[in-house]
């Protein structure tokens, strides 16, 4: 296992387009995280997965943001109607379920989208 | 709410010197994480250091150790010896038990 792998690395799509990501996670790890980071900014959380449930959602995952992780391995992150404003770099993350807040996530490289 | 304030936009170091980077958070926890990661042009972050909220003792990781100072909330990332490597964005990290808050950054750069 290569780590947490994304895909496409880099999308540029017109505005009010559908896109979809995807993220490979390490294997074994159960949690399944996305974040957000635009240009100049540490990323910031958009949701959360634990095996194939989605347990946390941030408040700046709209309506036209939904994220899916159907058998709890790979993750998708469709943005549909896509506006200027969400050109960013989106990271996944994966950690093992420990029962402690000392869960080590690790990224992957992350998907780069542009909308023109 | 969690917060994390990494002050200092950009910071450079010759090689081989030291150099500090700064951090201060916020959280009503009492058990909590904090983290630093780095994150090189181009590349996945990876992490560098961790601290336990509830151990005094600063954590280290050979070049890199932490002056983690809990009543104050702050958190700093010494760099020791530094490397050409060592050039990358510096983010560090609040974690609990959902996710990680991160800071705005600091931008090392290392001259040779």
């Amino acid at each position: 296992d290569t780590g947490v792998s994304q895909d496409p690395r880099h999308k540029i799509t017109k505005r009010g387009q559908n896109v979809t990501f995807r993220c490979d996670p390490i294997s074994e790890h159960n949690r399944l995280y996305w974040y957000r980071q635009t240009l100049g900014q540490g990323p910031e959380f958009l949701t959360y997965f634990q095996n194939e449930a989605q347990l946390e959602k941030s408040r700046l995952l709209s309506d036209r943001f939904s994220a899916e992780r159907p058998k709890g391995s790979f993750s998708t992150l469709e943005i549909q109607r896509t506006e200027q404003g969400d050109s960013a770099m989106y990271l996944c993350a994966s950690s093992l379920d420990y029962d402690t807040v000392d869960t080590e996530a690790f990224f992957g490289q992350g998907t780069r989208l542009t909308v023109v | 709410a969690q917060t994390v304030t990494q002050s200092q936009p950009e910071m450079s170091v010759q090689e081989a010197e030291t150099v500090t980077l700064s951090c201060t958070y916020d959280t009503s926890e009492s058990d909590y994480y904090l983290f630093w990661y780095k994150q090189p042009p181009s590349r996945q972050m990876i992490l560098v250091i961790r601290q336990e909220a509830y151990k005094q003792q600063n954590a280290t990781e050979n070049r890199f150790s932490v002056n983690f100072q809990k009543a104050a909330k702050s958190f700093s990332l010494k760099i020791s010896d530094s490397q050409l490597g060592d050039a990358a964005m510096y983010f560090c990290a609040l974690g609990g038990y959902n996710k990680l808050i991160f800071g705005a950054g600091t931008r090392l750069a290392v001259h040779p």
